[in-house]
């Protein structure tokens, strides 16, 4: 049964510093993983999506890497700001039957001024 | 674009009571979920659908039922609501479930069972 941890569950961090975020899966068969922000009481948004085949995937300040054999994934926000403070999460997709995401507990992001 | 709506936004019911969730996507997306989200239990699949007229049942289903009657819209159903039913409830849709096809979620309905 795939199983998704993200540690740490949350972080404060000050403004402008690069920050990782975490994300293992227990099983390395999957399809693809997804990183999305949730703003409190919020939905989620989509921010990067890393195919089975890919090993990272870049958007803006936001770098996502995906090691398959060693079941990781790391998100990297560099130069970090206030506004980036939210929950982030990710998700992976073990069957391509039903597409149906694994979600991890989610890291809680604060970014001080 | 819409993109994937969700109706009600908030909604308190008794326990017994009945409600229908709708979810609507503007995007052509043939699969579509029903997630719902617990403190300390993350999101978890209730049901999903790989296509109009098709539903299926995901990890958490007991308690609840769905209908895709229209490629766009996938209605949840709670016939006799409990407490252990509180719980924010996203839909989300994708093309497909192949590696490429991103998932998109609605803002979400805030379901509270008293």
């Amino acid at each position: 049964k795939q199983e998704v941890t993200q540690i740490p569950a949350a972080l404060s961090v000050p403004e402008g510093e690069n920050l990782v975020l975490n994300c293992s899966f227990t099983d390395s068969a999957i399809y693809n993983l997804q990183w999305f922000r949730q703003d409190p009481g919020k939905g989620l948004t989509s921010l990067l999506l890393i195919q089975s085949s890919q090993r990272e995937q870049t958007s803006g300040r936001l770098n996502a890497s995906l090691d398959k054999s060693s079941g990781r994934s790391t998100l990297y926000i560099a130069a970090s700001q206030p506004g980036d403070s939210a929950t982030y999460l990710c998700a992976v997709i073990s069957s391509s039957n039903t597409g149906k995401l694994i979600f991890g507990q989610g890291t809680t992001l604060q970014v001080k001024p | 674009n819409a993109g994937v709506t969700q109706t009600p936004k908030f909604r308190v019911l008794k326990t017994g009571q009945s409600m229908t969730l709708l979810c609507a996507q503007d995007m052509n997306h043939e699969y579509m979920y029903w997630y719902r989200q617990d403190p300390g239990m993350g999101l978890r699949l209730i049901h999903y659908s790989v296509g109009e007229g098709t539903t299926a049942k995901g990890e958490v289903p007991d308690g609840y039922n769905v209908s895709r009657l229209k490629k766009q819209n996938f209605l949840l159903g709670l016939e006799s609501a409990a407490p252990s039913q509180t719980s924010v409830y996203f839909c989300a849709s994708s093309y497909g479930a192949l590696g490429y096809n991103e998932q998109f979620f609605g803002p979400g309905t805030r379901l509270t069972v008293l």
